[in-house]
């Protein structure tokens, strides 16, 4: 089976600007999360999609936002990038991590804003 | 709010010899997961082992082994007859049942060297 894809792997943005980060989930999964990964925050959860509904956001503004399409795919969306918006995104999919299935992780997507 | 501490920033070890990364949580749950992730230069988490709260032995996949103990609510990690390929850093993380979010520590870079 092929793995969770990311992409892409690096984006370089300008302040203001808006991004779309794309995630393609282990086939069969439908559950889809989102995890931002800075040196300061350390790792932390965006938000988790399952059969296109958004079932648990984290503590991030409302810039961030994301959705999932039927064939489970999901984006991410970051509007009016800040500095701070710089970190290495990562997307993990999962059977239904509601029954403590294994959460499986993409590659990540870096993206610097300058 | 469910939180976790690991206190080792960094650890190294030679070669063949074992190590043990240290972990802590706090929560009010009885019902919940713990897991160890690996995260290599490559950026992609892995996932090293799992462990159920509800079941008592210990998990074990190859050279790594946990030391879990629930009344103390720690979960360490040993790996034995280190690998150079070992090296990155490792994340322990929590997810409650019925939960679909992984709560992480700050990791703990571990390099092994020859």
């Amino acid at each position: 089976k092929a793995g969770v894809t990311q992409t892409p792997r690096y984006l370089i943005k300008t302040r203001g600007q808006q991004v779309t980060l794309s995630c393609s989930p282990i086939s069969g999964h439908r559950s889809v999360s989102w995890y931002q990964q800075t040196p300061g925050q350390g790792l932390q959860f965006l938000f988790e999609y399952f059969s296109e509904t958004q079932r648990n956001k984290g503590n991030f503004p409302g810039r961030f936002s994301g959705r999932q399409f039927s064939n489970s795919r999901s984006e991410m969306n970051v509007s009016t990038l800040e500095l701070g918006d710089s970190a290495l995104y990562l997307c993990a999919s999962s059977s239904n991590p509601s029954t403590g299935e294994v959460l499986h992780f993409g590659n990540g997507t870096r993206l610097t804003v300058t | 709010a469910q939180t976790v501490t690991q206190s080792q920033p960094e650890m190294s070890v030679q070669e063949a010899e074992t190590v043990t990364l240290s972990c802590t949580y706090d929560t009010s749950e009885n019902n919940y997961y713990l897991f160890w992730y690996k995260q290599p230069p490559s950026r992609q988490m892995i996932l090293v082992i799992r462990q159920e709260a509800y079941k008592q032995q210990n998990a074990t996949e190859n050279r790594f082994s946990v030391n879990f103990q629930k009344a103390a609510k720690s979960f360490s990690l040993k790996i034995s007859d280190s690998q150079l390929g070992d090296t990155a850093m490792y994340f322990c993380a929590f997810m409650k049942g019925n939960g679909n979010k992984l709560v992480f520590g700050a990791g703990t870079i571990l390099r092994v060297k020859s």
